[in-house]
């Protein structure tokens, strides 16, 4: 399969701790997103990478929230100190830029689902 | 805030065609048409885009306006397994997408 993948699927934790999650995008997709997802809700963007760069995070993502891509491949999303607020889909989707004057489709992974109890 | 209205749901008879409604009135010269549907606990998975023109493959159909305020999605030949809420999301690309509500469309056998 070479749709893009996240680890773990499913997350329980206790309120306080820490977590991460993983993304692994499709191969050669430059563009890399996350998104989080509430009971009912459609999914809100979160941040986004180009290569290694991260280029914008919205006002959702707390002091709390840390992405990376440290080698422009696979990225992290850690949520230090989880709140029961946190409990959502973490969706991580790419995309391959390939000009600004185009424009590039997102490809989402199944999600991972956290708990916080 | 989504740029698009969706009805919240509707219903579909299997084996007919699934005609989904979206505006976007205020839609930029320069934002595509994209449509996403998720099913039950997994994540969005794209259908189609378009800009300007109608576009097909082989999952649906894409019918904008001339003036591009609204579009439909059609699925030719409903099955349960159509069932899922459906996203239309404008977006001039490479931002994150802003994601509505969506159509929760029901196919009924």
């Amino acid at each position: 399969d070479t749709g893009v993948s996240q680890d773990p699927r499913h997350k329980i934790t206790k309120r306080g701790q820490n977590v991460t999650f993983r993304c692994d995008p499709i191969s050669e997709h430059n563009r890399l997103y996350w998104y989080r997802q509430t009971l009912g809700q459609g999914p809100e963007f979160l941040t986004y990478f180009q290569n290694e760069a991260q280029l914008e995070k919205s006002r959702l993502l707390s002091d709390r929230f840390s992405a990376e891509r440290p080698k422009g491949s696979f990225s992290t999303l850690e949520i230090q100190r989880t709140e029961q607020g946190d409990s959502a889909m973490y969706l991580c989707a790419s995309a391959v830029l390939e000009s600004f004057l185009s424009t590039d489709t997102q490809y989402f992974g199944p999600g991972t689902r956290l708990t916080v109890l | 805030d989504a740029k698009t209205t969706q009805p919240p749901s509707m219903d579909c008879a299997e084996g007919r065609a699934a005609n989904l409604p979206c505006n976007h009135s205020t839609i930029s010269g320069n934002e595509y048409v994209y449509w996403y549907r998720q099913i039950h606990s997994q994540g969005p998975q794209y259908i189609i885009h378009g800009l300007k023109n109608n576009e097909t493959n082989e999952m649906a159909s894409l019918i904008i306006t001339e003036d591009r305020k609204s579009s439909t999605l059609i699925l030719p030949h409903a099955t349960l397994r159509d069932t899922a809420v459906y996203y239309c999301i404008v977006t001039v690309g490479a931002d994150g997408l802003t994601f509505g509500k969506g159509t929760h469309l029901i196919i009924q056998p």
